[in-house]
């Protein structure tokens, strides 16, 4: 059981727009520690979507985006496409680094 | 261009040692860096293994059992982890990564390799 949550899996149908959540407690996303996003595709390496709750590095699109607010983080993808199928993961802080149980994203 | 990429042996058996290495291409293992190691199970979640910083200073998921060693050989500019012990809950894709600030996101990271436990 992470101590991060996030369900499952989430679908949409290209072109629409999915939400992913990350909930969290009191002693880590609700302690103000930084929330980040990565996606997983196999047989690459993971990409870092989204650090420091909102914030996008360069290169990824801003179909992407992060929000937080009390003890939970979202992740919005725009404009869905068929490469963004794939395995997307919170990671917060709790004493140390702990990721959510991540969210299949399908794309139908 | 900063590039990492595991290396190790796909199998180990039970109750042996599994050795991998993250060799780093375009920087320093000095420069100012978490070098982390991060694994992921069959069907499982993302768990973070530990650290090394460019420092020298190595840490650790609490929730693990003291089987993990993470070290760095400055000389050859990679970063090793070791599990003793291992059995087949250790079978996962087994990722290296780096992180460039206190916040601890990983910007970069390497493709993974499969590690199966199994006689």
């Amino acid at each position: 059981q992470s101590v991060l949550t996030q369900p499952p899996s989430v679908s949409g149908a290209p072109g629409q727009s999915v939400t992913i959540s990350c909930t969290g407690s009191s002693s880590n996303i609700g302690a103000g520690f930084a929330v980040h996003w990565y996606r997983l595709l196999p047989g690459m390496a993971p990409q870092l979507l989204i650090y420091a709750d909102d914030d996008r590095p360069s290169g990824v699109p801003d179909r992407f985006s992060g929000s937080k607010s009390g003890t939970s983080a979202s992740l919005a993808i725009t404009g869905l496409q068929a490469e963004d199928e794939a395995d997307y993961f919170c990671q917060s802080y709790d004493g140390h680094i702990i990721f959510g149980g991540g969210t299949k994203l399908t794309v139908l | 261009q900063v590039q990492l990429q595991e290396s190790g042996p796909g199998l180990v058996k039970p109750s042996e040692t599994l050795s991998l290495t993250c060799p780093v291409s375009g920087a320093s293992i000095t420069e100012y860096s978490f070098w982390s190691w991060i694994r992921r199970p069959p069907g499982k979640p993302l768990e973070w293994l530990g650290y090394v910083h460019s420092s020298g200073t190595t840490v650790y998921n609490p929730s693990l059992k003291g089987r993990f060693t993470i070290s760095r050989d400055t000389s050859k500019n990679h970063f090793s982890l070791k599990v003793t012990s291992v059995t087949a809950e250790d079978t996962a894709m087994y990722y290296c990564a780096r992180a460039i600030n206190g916040a601890l996101d990983f910007g970069l990271w390497g493709r993974g390799t499969l590690v199966t436990v199994a006689s």
